[in-house]
């Protein structure tokens, strides 16, 4: 069971730089969700993705953000033009049916 | 919008002290209310799903029940490593939303 894999498992960034993320979903899962996790909070749903189709997007997705997911199989998630703001633990989670398994998340830190 | 509200914030407890944490939830319709542990630094840990009014599911110390407006998650006998953040989560069935609305979750410390 290789579980839900992201990359890095951490990053500093400048402000004003560019970060991509990947993630790694379970083999047999076509359904795949990044959500934001901010210190004290409970994560919050960016966006999701059936297959190789991104389905919906929330409105905390700024137009800074975009993500894909090729083929339907890995997933990046781009931030262009970081801010101090976008510090936070971006998850990302991927399932069958119901029941999401969450990978161990990707921790920005913005300077 | 949907809402979770997890109570209390924070607990502490000793080790074999039984307690429940409380999940007040908001939806227009419920497709299921979800259960996570978290440990610091990683992601989520599934632990429960529970789809309708009066189910209850049960692994090793823990007992989740859900009602049309609450969900209870009962730790009995707690030892110290069932210290962490438990948070629940809500999935609406309607408007084609498919992510999930999470609460700020309850963080739980088992004193030896």
């Amino acid at each position: 069971d290789t579980g839900v894999s992201q990359d890095p498992r951490h990053k500093i960034t400048k402000r004003g730089q560019n970060v991509t993320f990947r993630c790694d979903p379970i083999s047999e899962h076509n359904r795949l969700y990044w959500y934001r996790q901010t210190l004290g909070q409970g994560p919050e749903f960016l966006t999701y993705f059936q297959n190789e189709a991104q389905l919906e997007k929330s409105r905390l997705l700024s137009d800074r953000f975009s993500a894909e997911r090729p083929k339907g199989s890995f997933s990046t998630l781009e931030i262009q033009r970081t801010e101090q703001g976008d510090s936070a633990m971006y998850l990302c989670a991927s399932s069958l049916r119901y029941g999401y398994t969450f990978g161990s998340g990707t921790r920005l830190t913005v300077v | 919008e949907d809402q979770v509200t997890q109570s209390p914030e924070a607990l502490r407890l000793q080790e074999g002290e039984s307690s429940s944490l409380n999940c007040s939830y908001t939806v227009s319709g419920l497709r299921g209310l979800f259960w996570y542990r978290q440990d610091p630094g990683k992601g989520p840990e599934f632990l429960f799903t529970l789809y309708s009014a009066g189910e209850e599911k049960e692994k090793e110390r823990l007992k989740a029940t859900l009602t049309k407006k609450e969900s209870f998650l009962h730790i009995t006998a707690p030892k110290p490593e069932d210290s962490a953040t438990y948070l629940c989560a809500v999935q609406d069935e309607g408007g084609g939303a498919d992510g999930l609305t999470f609460g700020k979750g309850t963080h739980l410390i088992i004193q030896p």
